[in-house]
C-alpha cells in the first residue's frame, strides 16, 4: 500500500531552526510536496522536489533522497507565524498525491 | 501563476439539504480534478477525481450518490453534497494538477457546517 509518515507534533523555540522529516513509499514516484496549513485555511504550497538533494528557498529547505523514501523541510530563524501544520505530499505514478497526516508546529517565544 | 477559485468558503445548511460547491480553473484548463474532505486535526482524504467529460471516479467508502461530482468544462467542477447530516460537517478542498507543473493549485476550501 502507499503510505506516508511524519511526526504528529514539534516544538521549537523562535529564531531556532526545525527539521521536519516525511518518509514514503508510494507506486511509482513523480515528486513530493511540502505545504504549510494554517487552522482553517486551504493548503499553500512551500516546495516541490523530484531530484535527490537539497533546494533552499530563503528561510525554508527541502531535502529528498529517493533511495531511502525520505524527505525534510527545514525552517530557520522561525517566527511566530511559522506555527502551523506541514503537510508532506508523494506524487505517485498517477500524478495523484498521497498526504501524510501533518505535523503540527508550535512556535515558542 | 494558476489560480483555481473555490466557492463559497464557508456555508452553514440545514439537516438533509443539498449544498454545491463550485471549483473553477481561472487561467489553465484543468481536465483532472481532485476533491479532498478534511476533518479537524486529519490530513486531507481523497474522495474523488472528476475528469472532464467523464464520470468520476470515487475513493472507497465514498458515496457517489450522495456526493456528486460534476466536470462539465474545462475550466469547472462541482460537488454536491446531498441529503446532508451533520457527519458531513468538513472542509472541502478541491485541487487541480497538472502533469509537468511542479504545483498541484488548490481552491480556499469550503467550510461546510451542517445542522
Amino acid at each position: 500500500g502507499q503510505n506516508i509518515d511524519q511526526p504528529t507534533e514539534m516544538t521549537a523555540t523562535e529564531g531556532a531552526i526545525v527539521q521536519i522529516n516525511c518518509t514514503y513509499q508510494t507506486s511509482g514516484f513523480n515528486g513530493l510536496f511540502w505545504y504549510q496549513q494554517h487552522a482553517g485555511e486551504a493548503p499553500t504550497f512551500l516546495s516541490y522536489n523530484v531530484l535527490d538533494g537539497l533546494e533552499e528557498k530563503g528561510r525554508f529547505s527541502s531535502f529528498l533522497s529517493r533511495s531511502k523514501g525520505y524527505s525534510y523541510l527545514l525552517l530557520k530563524e522561525l517566527q511566530m507565524k511559522d506555527s502551523a501544520s506541514y503537510l508532506c505530499a508523494a506524487v505517485d505514478s498517477n500524478y495523484q498525491l498521497i498526504w501524510g497526516a501533518g505535523t503540527k508546529l508550535i512556535i515558542k517565544p | 501563476g494558476a489560480v483555481v477559485s473555490q466557492h463559497p468558503s464557508r456555508v452553514i445548511c440545514k439537516s438533509g439539504t443539498s449544498v454545491k460547491i463550485e471549483c473553477r480553473s481561472l487561467d489553465f484548463q484543468a481536465t483532472t480534478m481532485f476533491w479532498y474532505r478534511q476533518f479537524p486535526k486529519q490530513s486531507l482524504m481523497l474522495m474523488a477525481t472528476s475528469n472532464e467529460g467523464s464520470k468520476a471516479t470515487y475513493e472507497q467508502g465514498v458515496e457517489k450518490d450522495k456526493f456528486l461530482i460534476n466536470h462539465a468544462s474545462l475550466t469547472l467542477s462541482t460537488l454536491t453534497v446531498t441529503s446532508a447530516h451533520p457527519e458531513d460537517s468538513s472542509f472541502y478542498i478541491c485541487s487541480a494538477p497538472r502533469r509537468g507543473n511542479r504545483e498541484a493549485f488548490f481552491g480556499q476550501g469550503t467550510r461546510l457546517t451542517v445542522v
